[in-house]
């Protein structure tokens, strides 16, 4: 059973492209997370839902756009690639506001 | 959120107790010690939280020092599969705040 799944686990793709990274949670979680890890291993928040409302956006360029159909799914949009978005994005959830978050396996982006 | 100091790399002998120490001198009275591990290439894990008494779980105990400056997280009989990066992080329980997470310490389980 995974709790917190996340497609697809590579993605490499060419700069100025568009591309989209899924999260699905079967936990029954209201708040859901983006992170990025660099290449230095620093790992970041990006953006925290909770019931499909944005909470905390860490001021990442609107090149990004995280999407929330509902509580279990958050996807990360990502339009007009660059070199710089290469990193492992995690995908996290918890019960709102509680710090004991779970998280997915990491989406490896490659820009090339 | 309180800044954290960890110790960038610690070894173990596999079976032996690990003892991973953290600094958070300027901790706020309602704010928690978390802790966090990351094993290579996957996801952080959540590990153990406390707030000032000592904590126990499956995966390990958290000491906290009287004053709070400071915590230690043991694992009992470190494994192998114990190889990762540990983060200590301290926030508030509950609001909508981020887990910030800082460089962490490398502990390298040997046989």
């Amino acid at each position: 059973d995974t709790a917190v799944s996340q497609t697809p686990k590579y993605l490499v793709t060419q700069m100025g492209n568009d591309k989209s990274i899924k999260c699905e949670q079967n936990l029954g979680h209201d708040t859901m997370y983006w992170y990025k890890q660099d290449s230095k291993k620093f790992l970041k928040i990006m953006f925290s839902y909770n019931n499909k409302e944005l909470i905390i956006n860490e001021t990442v360029p609107n090149r990004f756009s995280p999407k929330s159909p509902d509580k279990a799914h958050l996807n990360l949009h990502i339009n007009s690639l660059e070199l710089g978005d290469s990193a492992v994005y995690f995908c996290a959830s918890s019960r709102l506001g509680l710090s004991e978050q779970f998280f997915g396996p990491g989406t490896r982006l490659t820009v090339l | 959120d309180a800044k954290t100091t960890q110790p960038p790399s610690m070894d173990c002998a596999e079976g032996r107790a690990a003892n991973l120490p953290c600094n958070h001198s300027t901790i706020s009275g309602n704010e928690y010690v978390y802790w966090y591990r990351q094993i290579h290439s996957q996801g952080p894990q959540y590990i153990i939280h406390g707030l000032k008494n000592n904590e126990t779980n499956e995966m390990a105990s958290l000491i906290i020092t009287e004053d709070r400056k400071s915590s230690t997280l043991i694992l009992p009989h470190a494994t192998l599969r114990d190889t990762a990066v540990y983060y200590c992080i301290v926030r508030v329980e509950l609001g909508f705040q981020k887990l910030v997470f800082g460089t962490g310490t490398r502990l390298l389980v040997s046989p």
